[in-house]
């Protein structure tokens, strides 16, 4: 089963600030996924990659597969962008090397941006 | 709207009931999720469902029970022999099993007393 470890767990940060979120994973994926989660517990789904990097306005996603690494950047950070984001891999079998399909998540990192 | 909604938001059992959660979308997505989401964890699978009348135990499936009799429906129950109910559940969709993008509804959040 992967193992996916998120660090920081919790992150304090001044409005305006470069924002990095890292998560790392055990096994070999075939894409990973960043989601947002709202004080009010919605989730939605910011970025699926497999390789390289993805922008969205100011959120920048990038992954080493190499490394089993990724990366979640936001710039110039807003008090808006506080949330939980969480770093999610597909769950692989072992014996198979196949994926069954849904995700394994870490805990999630937990963003305040202060004005 | 092409959603997923999950009713109701707040719910209150007492202990020895079981309670259905509702999911609902109209995606026309084939996969079907429940996850349930506890202070300080990550999210944890409780079943999912690849196909009408089809669904398959996940990490923590022991105390609930699903169906999915419609494309668009996955309820989930949660049953009395579920040993700490109080939680957040969520309820997602994808197109399909695996390295797709995964959509969520908004959560109900179950107390038990």
């Amino acid at each position: 089963k992967n193992e996916v470890e998120q660090s920081p767990q919790n992150l304090t940060a001044q409005e305006g600030e470069f924002i990095t979120i890292n998560c790392s994973y055990s096994v070999g994926i075939s894409a990973l996924h960043w989601l947002q989660q709202h004080p009010g517990g919605g989730i939605v789904s910011l970025f699926m990659l497999s390789s390289g990097k993805k922008k969205h306005g100011r959120l920048i996603a990038t992954i080493n597969i190499q490394e089993k690494h990724s990366s979640l950047h936001i710039t110039a950070s807003h008090p808006r962008d506080s949330a939980v984001y969480i770093c999610a891999v597909p769950h692989v079998t072992m014996n198979y090397g196949g994926s069954q399909g849904n995700l394994i998540f870490g805990k999630g990192t937990k963003l305040s941006v202060k004005p | 709207d092409g959603g997923i909604t999950q009713s109701p938001k707040y719910l209150f059992r007492k202990e020895g009931q079981n309670v259905t959660l509702s999911c609902e979308q109209n995606l026309n997505h084939d996969a079907m999720y429940w996850y349930r989401q506890d202070p300080g964890q990550g999210l944890r699978l409780i079943y999912y469902s690849q196909i009408v009348n089809d669904f398959q135990k996940g990490d923590i499936a022991e105390g609930y029970s699903v169906s999915r009799e419609k494309k668009e429906s996955f309820p989930l129950t949660v049953t009395s022999a579920q040993k700490n109910p109080t939680a957040f559940y969520l309820c997602a969709s994808s197109p399909g099993l695996a390295d797709y993008e995964q959509y969520f509804g908004p959560g109900t959040r179950l107390t038990v007393t």
